[in-house]
């Protein structure tokens, strides 16, 4: 899997958008870029994950460079309930082991 | 279908002793995944089930630790003669095979703590 390289921590006032950014420069052709979410104390929460185009579902939107070696997590009105440690990895969706570096803590504050 | 369960949440257990923690899938998928978080650290991967054969293990997983995964539905973690350095949070997750691409589904983990 390739390695992925994350900003230890960011800032974000409620109701504004958070972006988290995320550098996959060695990513192969066919891995993936997932996002999780672990919130303290309870097991990481799948968010969002895409190939090429980018992808919006109900909790975020994933902007992916058109070279892939990078990307960003958007949060478009991040609430107090939206703070938590937040993966970004690259992978193959075959299944296997999925590889968690030690992320970005987003802290959502008033 | 509420998740993936794991059962205890906490365990606080004496240096030396046994522990053992179970895991319910979500009842569709068919592997099942553990993994070890400590402190400030993303999780680890320690080993995987596809139905009931684990088809691979982590080079974390030592001779003290074995899993089950009997008839392909629950799963079990045992750490033997526990050592501190075996305190961490240990995650269960779950997938389909042909679904692994749309993400992974995991438990709220036990916290294991060895005195």
């Amino acid at each position: 899997d390739a390695k992925t390289t994350q900003p230890t921590s960011m800032d974000c006032a409620e109701g504004r958008a958070a972006n988290l950014p995320c550098n996959h420069s060695t990513i192969s052709g066919n891995e993936y870029v997932y996002w999780y979410r672990q919130i303290h104390s309870q097991g990481p929460q799948y968010i969002i994950h895409g190939l090429k185009n980018n992808e919006t579902n109900e909790m975020a939107s994933l902007i992916i460079t058109e070279d892939r070696k990078s990307s960003t997590l958007i949060l478009p009105h991040a609430t107090l309930r939206d703070t938590a440690v937040y993966y970004c990895i690259a992978d193959t969706g075959t299944a296997s082991k999925l590889t968690f570096g030690t992320g970005t803590r987003l802290q959502v504050t008033l | 279908d509420t998740g993936v369960s794991q059962d205890p949440r906490h365990k606080i257990t004496k240096r030396g002793q046994n522990v053992t923690f179970r895991c319910d899938p979500i009842s569709e998928h068919n592997r099942l995944y553990w993994y070890r978080q400590t402190l400030g650290q993303g999780p680890e991967f320690l080993t995987y089930f596809q139905n009931e054969a684990q088809l691979e293990k982590s080079r974390l997983l030592s001779d003290r630790f074995s899993a089950e995964r009997p008839k392909g539905s629950f799963s079990t973690l045992e750490i033997q003669r526990t050592e501190q350095g075996d305190s961490a949070m240990y995650l269960c997750a779950s997938s389909f095979i042909e679904g692994a691409r749309n993400g992974y589904t995991f438990g709220s983990g036990t916290r294991l703590t060895v005195v």
